[in-house]
C-alpha cells in the first residue's frame, strides 16, 4: 500500500495552462504538506494544511491554489503556468511534531 | 523563524571512506532534527530523527547522527560509505509547539558521490 500518493508523476504542459496535482495519504496524519524542489534540489515548502484548515501559506504566488476536501487530501491547482513553475512537486504528510512521509513526487515542466 | 544550514553542497568520496555531513539549525524552542536521503529520481526517505534523550541516534543504513545542543548541530555520520550510498543528503527541523505550525524546514541538501 502506497502510504502518500501523488498523480500525476510527470506532467509536461504548455505556458498559460491550468493544471493540478493531486495527493492522497492513508496514514491518517492530520497534517498535508506541498513542498517544491527546484533544479538545484532546494527543498521549499509552499503550503500545509491540518485537518483541512490552512496553517502555512509561504510566499507563494496566488496562482497556487491548495485544496483540502479531507484530512487525507490535498490537492495542489496551479493557474497561468509559467517556465518558472517547472519543478518537482512533493506532497508529504505527518501526525504533529513527527516526521514527514513524501509521495514520489510529480515533475511539472512547463514549456 | 527556523533555518537550517549545510555546510557542503558537493562530496566526493570512495568507497569504504567515512562520511561526515553537516547540518546546524537556528530557532530559539525545542526541535526535532530528521536527516532524509533522496536518492537519484526517487522521493526523499527518512534515514533517521531525533525528538529528546540519546543525542547519538542511529537510522538506517548504517547512518547515526549526534545532536550537540550548544553548537545547534545534527551532523550525520556514516563509518564506511558504499557505491550505492550516492545520493542527496537533507536535514531538516521542525519546530516543536502550536505556534511553530508543524512547519519542516530543510537545509540546502548534499550531493555526495561514492566512486567504486
Amino acid at each position: 500500500d502506497t502510504a502518500v500518493s501523488q498523480t500525476p508523476k510527470y506532467l509536461v504542459t504548455q505556458m498559460g495552462n491550468d493544471k493540478s496535482i493531486k495527493c492522497e495519504q492513508n496514514l491518517g496524519h492530520d497534517t498535508m504538506y506541498w513542498y517544491k524542489q527546484d533544479s538545484k534540489k532546494f527543498l521549499k515548502i509552499m503550503f500545509s494544511y491540518n485537518n483541512k484548515e490552512l496553517i502555512i501559506n509561504e510566499t507563494v504566488p496566488n496562482r497556487f491554489s491548495p485544496k483540502s476536501p479531507d484530512k487525507a487530501h490535498l490537492n495542489l491547482h496551479i493557474n497561468s503556468l509559467e517556465l518558472g513553475d517547472s519543478a518537482v512537486y512533493f506532497c508529504a504528510s505527518s501526525p504533529r511534531d513527527s516526521e514527514a512521509f513524501f509521495g514520489q513526487g510529480t515533475r511539472l515542466t512547463v514549456v | 523563524a527556523q533555518s537550517v544550514s549545510q555546510h557542503n553542497h558537493h562530496v566526493i568520496l570512495s568507497e569504504a571512506a567515512s562520511l561526515e555531513l553537516g547540518c546546524n539549525y537556528s530557532y530559539g524552542g525545542t526541535v526535532n532534527l530528521f536527516w532524509y536521503v533522496q536518492y537519484p529520481g526517487q522521493h526523499l526517505q527518512l534515514l533517521l530523527k531525533y525528538f529528546s534523550g540519546d543525542p547519538l541516534v542511529k537510522g538506517i543504513k548504517g547512518f547515526e547522527a549526534e545532536f550537540i545542543k550548544s553548537k545547534f548541530s545534527f551532523n550525520l555520520r556514516k563509518p564506511s560509505v558504499q557505491w550505492s550510498d550516492t545520493a542527496e543528503y537533507f536535514c531538516a527541523v521542525n519546530a516543536r509547539g502550536r505556534a511553530a505550525g508543524n512547519k519542516l524546514t530543510f537545509g540546502g541538501g548534499t550531493r555526495v558521490l561514492v566512486k567504486p
